[in-house]
């Protein structure tokens, strides 16, 4: 069964500070995708990044970074000085790339990140 | 370029009532996906398009859910016999979707709220 679990609901830090959002996925498929999307108040689901499983290189974007883990079944995210504008729902997604899955996201179900100046 | 967008963003309605919600995908892309996203949740799959054609259906919760794409751009969802829990943000999503083994970035849309009073 697919699955994508986000254990923290909510998080609250304050400005400058680093955060971790983790992410654990369960799939049956050797092949998929994992996903991280911010959801602003504004509503509107921004893509962030993508990884297929077969690449477990952690990857760094500006002051974002995420790391992938097979073995343990993770894909965490984490903010290097977070600012108020990174303020947002963070949803983590899994797609199964097997023979016509389409594409479909399994979402988790969000952490609210709450960036105080 | 323009992006995915939806009409109307906001529909209240009366339960037991029609409601079509209409998806503009982003031109060019042959894939389509309806979500909904319940208040505090992650967004949970509908159904998906390739072309004309409904590819997977598997999350329509019941038969009064349905939707169509007729020329394989626009899409339309349709609810018959509203009910109070059909209240959510319905999601629509596009991406260019080149063949079953590769996968492309979904494009979301800024979302419907039903309301069904």
């Amino acid at each position: 069964a697919q699955k994508v679990t986000q254990a923290q609901t909510e998080i609250s830090v304050v400005e400058k500070e680093d955060v971790t959002l983790d992410c654990v996925y369960e799939t049956r498929d050797t092949t998929y995708y994992l996903f991280w999307y911010k959801q602003p108040p504004s509503g509107e689901l921004v893509f962030l990044i993508r990884r297929n499983s077969f690449d477990e290189q952690n990857e760094i974007s500006g002051r974002y970074s995420w790391n992938f883990q097979k073995s343990t079944s993770s894909f965490n995210f984490t903010i290097t000085a977070s600012q108020v504008v990174d303020s947002a729902v963070y949803f983590c997604a899994l797609s199964e790339a097997g023979y016509n899955q389409g594409g479909k996201l399994i979402f988790g179900q969000g952490t609210e990140l709450s960036v105080k100046p | 370029g323009a992006g995915v967008s939806q009409t109307p963003s906001n529909k209240v309605t009366e339960k037991g009532k029609y409601v079509e919600l209409r998806c503009d995908p982003i031109s060019g892309h042959t894939a389509l996906y309806w979500y909904r996203q319940s208040l505090g949740q992650g967004p949970e799959f509908l159904i998906y398009f390739q072309g004309t054609g409904a590819a997977d259906d598997s999350g329509l919760p019941n038969d009064r859910f349905f939707a169509v794409r007729p020329e394989g751009s626009v899409s339309t969802l349709k609810i018959q016999r509203t009910e109070r829990g059909d209240s959510a943000v319905y999601l629509c999503a596009s991406s260019l979707r080149e063949g079953v083994s590769s996968y492309n970035e979904q494009f979301f849309g800024p979302g419907t709220r039903l309301t069904v009073l």
